[in-house]
């Protein structure tokens, strides 16, 4: 079956250290791999994407992410963390080309200490 | 500015009544998407449409209906039948031509059932 797992439900990081978020999936081919942030009340945001080419994607804010083929991994890092990144975070995969919907991960809820 | 319009962003309905989620885009996206948020349980499917007067059941159907009378309007009517209806809600577009997937968000309704 399709799937997306989030490790980590929360993680709190302070205020200028690094971060990384971890994603695996499961999934028959390697899908399209997107990362999305959510403010608390608010839609999703994308972040980046990753369809082909160089594994490693730039987003925005600063974000990057890896793709992994090996270990079905797609892991979003940052290397200076801000304090408005606190938000919940979602790796979500889609098939190629086909037109239906994401499958999400449950979610990182990330907190920043000062 | 183009964009997903939801509204209202909070109702209140008792049980036993239908309520409706109004969805409507301007980003000429053929593909939309209705999806409900739970707490730590990520983003769940309800129904997606990718052309008009077509529509797909998605994982958690069951208790919601949609129609897709126009291209960019996709309501969702949350039923009587939906044992658990608090929720936030959110729909999503995509292009649905050589869809690469990436899903565009509106701002989320948040159901509460008193």
């Amino acid at each position: 079956a399709q799937s997306v797992t989030q490790p980590d439900i929360h993680i709190t990081v302070s205020e200028g250290a690094s971060l990384e978020l971890r994603c695996n999936y499961s999934y028959g081919a390697t899908p399209y791999l997107f990362w999305y942030v959510q403010s608390p009340g608010q839609g999703l945001q994308l972040l980046l994407k990753y369809f082909s080419g160089d594994t490693l994607v730039q987003g925005i804010k600063g974000f990057e992410a890896e793709f992994k083929r090996s270990q079905s991994s797609f892991n979003l890092r940052k290397p200076s963390v801000h304090w408005s990144d606190a938000a919940e975070y979602f790796c979500a995969v889609g098939p190629r080309g086909a037109g239906t919907a994401l499958i999400f991960g449950k979610g990182t809820t990330l907190s920043v200490s000062s | 500015d183009g964009g997903i319009t939801q509204s209202p962003k909070y109702l209140f309905r008792k049980e036993g009544q239908n309520v409706t989620l109004s969805c409507e885009q301007n980003l000429n996206h053929d593909a939309m998407y209705w999806y409900r948020q739970d707490p730590g349980q990520g983003l769940r499917l309800i129904y997606y449409s990718q052309i008009v007067n077509d529509f797909q059941k998605g994982d958690i159907a069951e208790g919601y209906s949609v129609s897709r009378e126009k291209k960019e309007s996709f309501p969702l009517t949350v039923t009587s039948a939906q044992k658990n209806p608090t929720a936030f809600y959110l729909c999503a577009s995509s292009t649905g031509q050589k869809n690469t997937g990436e899903l565009f968000f509106g701002e989320g309704s948040r159901l509460t059932v008193l």
